[in-house]
């Protein structure tokens, strides 16, 4: 079982929906990512939280809005999405961000699907 | 720039076969980290092996062994015994400043 959780599993929503994707993890890791991966592409990083502070946006869409309200969660805030944001929505977690030797530890994802 | 490249997109092996998975990467560090990660089809990405520049030592775990050559800037990934269970998609990834760069993946296939 992965020690990094991810809910919903499975989401459809309509492009002037608001949700939120969650992620938690209780390993203490200091440094969380969401990752968008499309189909048979691997996957691309789009925010890294070093302790709890936003430290890298990779020029996202303000459409997906991060968010970190504690050392263990991480949500990730969706409103007006088009269909291609459909994806598997990765989040992962590693001790620290400050140091590349560290591995990060993936959950399950979120397979998104905008109509 | 850092760069990973996978050449294999995709793989079919029979059962119990043995099989490698190439990763060849480019990188102007001279301290960094290569990584594996294996993708089954429920979407988690798995954490294989972290391996170090400065340690060329090759590693064994079970079934899985890994060959690392500084001189071609090769991570190869070596299966013996493929089971079905190895179906998946394979990621070698390389550390960079805060972030992973990722190969495109390599597609295993295991035929019972």
């Amino acid at each position: 079982d992965t020690e990094v959780t991810q809910t919903p599993k499975h989401l459809v929503m309509g492009m002037t929906n608001k949700k939120s994707l969650k992620c938690e993890q209780h390993m203490g890791h200091r440094a969380m990512y969401w990752y968008k991966q499309k189909a048979k592409k691997p996957p691309e990083l789009m925010f890294v939280y070093s302790y709890e502070k936003l430290s890298i946006n990779e020029s996202v869409p303000s459409r997906f809005s991060p968010e970190c309200p504690n050392s263990s969660l991480l949500n990730l805030h969706l409103h007006a999405l088009q269909p291609e944001d459909s994806a598997l929505y990765l989040c992962a977690s590693s001790q620290t961000d400050r140091h590349s030797n560290q591995p990060q530890h993936f959950g399950d994802g979120t397979r998104l699907s905008i109509l | 720039a850092q760069k990973v490249t996978q050449a294999q997109t995709e793989i079919s092996v029979v059962e119990k076969e043995d099989v490698t998975l190439d990763c060849v990467y480019e990188t102007r560090d001279t301290t960094y980290y290569l990584f594996w990660y294996k993708q089954p089809p429920s979407g988690e990405l798995v954490f294989l092996i972290r391996r170090n520049s400065f340690d060329e030592q090759n590693e064994i775990s079970g079934r899985y062994s890994w060959n690392f050559q500084k001189s071609t800037s090769s991570f190869n990934f070596t299966i013996t015994a493929s089971q079905v269970v190895d179906s998946a998609v394979y990621f070698c990834a390389l550390s960079g400043y805060k972030k992973l760069t990722f190969g495109t993946g390599t597609r295993l296939t295991i035929i019972p």
